[in-house]
């Protein structure tokens, strides 16, 4: 079974703080994404990445910055965490990126900022 | 803007019986939809799919009915069982760009035994 591991699973911080998001995949799978979960918007794209030491934005990438130092490891960096940015934040990957392609979700990280 | 919809925001239903969760899109270039299962504390999980060229997809208690004319679907839960309780996301796809899914916001299922 295809595994996506997130780290940390929750998460405090304070306002203006620095956040690193880790999360690690073991499926071989040169695509990983980063989504945002609040309640009543369900999962918006922040930003993703098809290869090694190359990141895409995504549809709400504005306040966060991404990092893909291996094929198997993507980061989601928010350099000033601000309030706005409290909510769950998914870590996913498929193979090829094809629209009909299955996504492997992570357990999420809840994030609070204070 | 929400470009794909669900409805309702929360249903309730007792076991046994079925269990219709309804969702619409806008963009009628959309020609993949996924839905996606969350269960609490977890992350969500591809339930079934469907492709524009069919109107109906079933995998054992769940069935999709897709309307391509009113840009709707529908997921239907058969027999629903508490363990059923969850988080359902509608999900569509463009044909044409960069990959990209689009997610509803979600309808949260309930299961009375």
């Amino acid at each position: 079974e295809a595994a996506v591991t997130q780290s940390p699973r929750s998460k405090v911080a304070v306002t203006g703080g620095k956040v690193t998001l880790s999360c690690h995949q073991t499926n071989n799978h040169d695509y990983m994404y980063w989504y945002r979960q609040d309640t009543g918007h369900g999962l918006r794209l922040i930003h993703y990445s098809y290869v090694a030491d190359s990141t895409e934005k995504g549809d709400i990438p504005d306040g966060y910055k991404a990092s893909r130092p291996s094929q198997e490891n993507f980061s989601l960096i928010l350099e000033l965490a601000s309030l706005s940015q409290t909510a769950v934040y998914f870590c996913a990957s498929s193979g090829t990126g094809t629209v009909n392609e299955r996504l492997f979700f992570g357990h999420g990280t809840k994030l609070s900022v204070l | 803007q929400q470009q794909v919809r669900q409805s309702p925001q929360s249903l309730t239903v007792w076991e046994g019986e079925t269990a219709i969760l309804n969702c619409s899109y806008e963009d009628s270039t959309f020609n993949y939809f996924p839905w996606y299962q969350q269960f609490p504390g977890e992350g969500p999980a591809l339930l079934i799919s469907i492709s524009s060229v069919s109107d109906k997809k079933e995998d054992g208690r769940f069935t999709i009915f897709f309307n391509k004319r009113e840009k709707k679907l529908s997921l239907h839960i058969t027999d629903s069982q508490p363990g059923d309780s969850a988080t359902y996301f509608c999900a569509a796809s463009p044909s044409s760009g960069s990959w990209q899914l689009i997610f509803g916001s979600g309808t949260q299922l309930t299961v009375m035994p």
